[in-house]
């Protein structure tokens, strides 16, 4: 079945850094990967999406490429601020794959001063 | 705009006790409705899902049921509440298959 692995359960940085937060996925549908943001005691957003092959998309200073050909859609930023200290999830589905929704285990990112 | 309200807020429930949680979405008509559940910290797993009123898809269970009584409404429940049911629970809505998943403020269960 579908799938989502995200490798980092937690990355602690200070502020100013850059940052990568890992997300490969598996699925025979086309694939529509999203990445999405929980802060504390709150309900997860939206953050950035993508369903084009090698296409870069942005949001807020995130940003993210869907590769196909190696399964995977890592989120970056350049440099961290506090308030990204948040639990971030990659998440899969398809227009073709029903209504299935497969998120990865998440990855706390701790954003230090 | 499409408004997702989640009720109650928060529960503190004796294992053994039943349980309801409802949600309703307005300004959207026939939307779809997931039901989440997150343990604390961890990830989403995605319960049910309906797409009409009085349908409902089982993704995994876990000794919870769901209807769809109304188009705008769904409601998550059980007879018995088990510890293992404490979390945070979701509902949201989706557009259709592969578009952005709205969520709303969701509700924490606790089991005592």
């Amino acid at each position: 079945g579908d799938s989502v692995t995200q490798t980092e359960g937690l990355v602690t940085l200070t502020k100013g850094l850059p940052v990568m937060l890992n997300c490969t996925y598996q699925t025979t549908y086309s694939p529509f990967l999203f990445w999405y943001v929980q802060h504390l005691n709150e309900a997860p957003k939206l953050l950035l999406k993508s369903s084009t092959d090698n296409k870069r998309t942005e949001h807020q200073g995130f940003y993210a490429t869907l590769h196909k050909s190696s399964s995977s859609f890592h989120l970056q930023k350049s440099s961290v601020q506090l308030s990204d200290s948040a639990l971030y999830f990659c998440a899969l589905s398809s227009p073709t794959g029903g209504y299935k929704v497969v998120f990865g285990s998440g990855t706390r990112l701790l954003v230090s001063p | 705009a499409q408004t997702i309200h989640q009720w109650p807020v928060a529960e503190i429930k004796a294992v053994g006790s039943p349980l309801s949680l409802g949600c309703t979405i307005k300004g959207k008509s026939s939307p779809n409705l997931y039901w989440y559940w997150q343990a604390t910290g961890g990830t989403l797993q995605q319960l049910f899902y309906s797409i009409t009123v009085g349908q409902v898809e089982s993704v995994v269970q876990l000794n919870l049921s769901a209807s769809r009584p109304k188009d705008d409404q769904f409601i998550l429940s059980t007879e018995k509440l088990l510890l293992s049911h404490s979390g945070f629970y979701l509902c949201a809505w989706v557009e259709a298959p592969g578009n952005t998943l709205y969520f709303g403020e969701g509700s924490r269960l606790i089991v005592v």
